[in-house]
Formats: C-alpha cells, sequence, structure tokens
C-alpha cells in the first residue's frame, strides 16, 4: 500500500494555459475524489468516480474543468483556459467503496495562476 | 445543503495538557458520519477519527475522543496529554450515507501545542 499519489506538487502557470494533473489512488480503492483547497480553508468537494464512472460533480466543476478515470485506476483533472482564482491546491482522495467511508488523501497538487 | 461550522480559527494548548476543537453542523438526513480530519504544515490530510451518527457511543482513538450530541448538532474533539506532533490545521467534515460519501468540510482550526 503506497498511498494515494498526485502528480505533479506544484504547477505554476499563466492566465489562459490549460494544465492537467494526475492521480493514483489506493490500487483496491474504487471511489477516486477530487477536492480543490484555497489558503485557510477547508476543502470543496470537485467530483468523484466510481470504478471509471463520473457520478457527482459540484457546480464548483465549471465547464473549463474535466475529470476522467479511464479504466477505473488513474484520475486527471484538466482546467482548461486557467484563471486567477483557479489558484488553489487540488486534494485527489481515494476509498474502498460503498461499505467504508474513510477518504484517504494524496499529497495534493499546488497551482498557481500568474 | 448540509453545512459544517468551526468557530475557532485558533487554539492553542500546553504540553501534556488537553484541549477541545468544537464543531456544528446542519443536515436534514438522519444517518450520516462525521469526522476529524488532521492537516499538518505541507503534509497530507489524515484521518483522526469517524463516528457514525446511528451510534450514540462516543467514538475513541488512544488520546482522541468525540463528544457526538446528535440533537444538538455537536461534534468536538477532544484530545488529550496534547504534544507537539498534533499541532496541525483540523477540519471537522461531514458526510451522508447515501451519496457518494463525499465529504463537507468547516472552515478548520489551526491547534498550537506549547512545550
Amino acid at each position: 500500500d503506497t498511498g494515494v499519489s498526485q502528480d505533479p506538487r506544484h504547477k505554476i502557470t499563466k492566465r489562459g494555459q490549460n494544465v492537467t494533473f494526475r492521480c493514483d489512488p489506493i490500487s483496491e480503492h474504487n471511489r477516486l475524489y477530487w477536492y480543490r483547497q484555497t489558503l485557510g480553508q477547508g476543502p470543496e468537494f470537485l467530483t468523484y468516480f466510481q470504478n471509471e464512472a463520473q457520478l457527482e460533480k459540484s457546480r464548483l466543476l465549471s465547464d473549463r474543468f474535466s475529470a476522467e478515470r479511464p479504466k477505473g485506476s488513474f484520475s486527471t483533472l484538466e482546467i482548461q483556459r486557467t484563471e486567477q482564482g483557479d489558484s488553489a491546491m487540488y486534494l485527489c482522495a481515494s476509498s474502498l467503496g460503498v461499505y467504508s467511508y474513510e477518504q484517504y488523501f494524496g499529497p495534493g497538487t499546488r497551482l498557481t495562476v500568474t | 445543503a448540509q453545512t459544517v461550522t468551526q468557530s475557532q480559527p485558533e487554539m492553542s494548548v500546553q504540553e501534556a495538557e488537553t484541549v477541545t476543537l468544537s464543531c456544528t453542523y446542519d443536515t436534514s438526513e438522519s444517518d450520516y458520519y462525521l469526522f476529524w480530519y488532521k492537516q499538518p504544515p505541507s503534509r497530507q490530510m489524515i484521518l483522526v477519527i469517524r463516528q457514525e451518527a446511528y451510534k450514540q457511543q462516543n467514538a475513541t482513538e488512544n488520546r482522541f475522543s468525540v463528544n457526538f450530541q446528535k440533537a444538538a448538532k455537536s461534534f468536538s474533539l477532544k484530545i488529550s496529554d496534547s504534544q507537539l506532533g498534533d499541532a496541525a490545521m483540523y477540519f471537522c467534515a461531514y458526510s451522508p450515507e447515501t451519496s457518494g460519501s463525499r465529504l463537507t468540510f468547516g472552515e478548520g482550526t489551526q491547534l498550537t501545542v506549547n512545550p
């Protein structure tokens, strides 16, 4: 069990550029979540997957955001045409599924949009 | 919509003393889960303790215990024998039983442990 990993850990980009983040969950976990955390605040839910199916998306997830989880393994979160307001920590978490409510978090990807 | 409120932005405690962090929540659900997560500086979020709403007994994990008052919608965390390593941001979180278990977090309480 190597834990949840995220790549990259830090990303600096210019406004208007596209960025993509990757999350690798714990191998036997079939649920994967994305959260966004701004400085000094608690994480906010963005979306989650049960295996490869994206089952819920928050209103926070504008049409510039897209997430995928092909084959139910790793997931990617893409932000198109980044804005300064997108600067935040993007957290990924995974859990076993229906009968386990404990989510295990990755270290996060810190995005800075200049 | 469910909300979670942590009214103490910052708390401090002397090493070896006891501290209690407060959390209230609002929900119309009867079955749900409550959590306390710890986020040390520049490190990832880890689960401290979990409480199922259907259980009357308060959860305990070593030096960490909760006071769960369902009618009052209150869920406080007590840390006994505080250690320097307990210094972190603590988040209270809520998860309904029936919507994929997504977490709703409070604003967090920054805990400082003084030697």
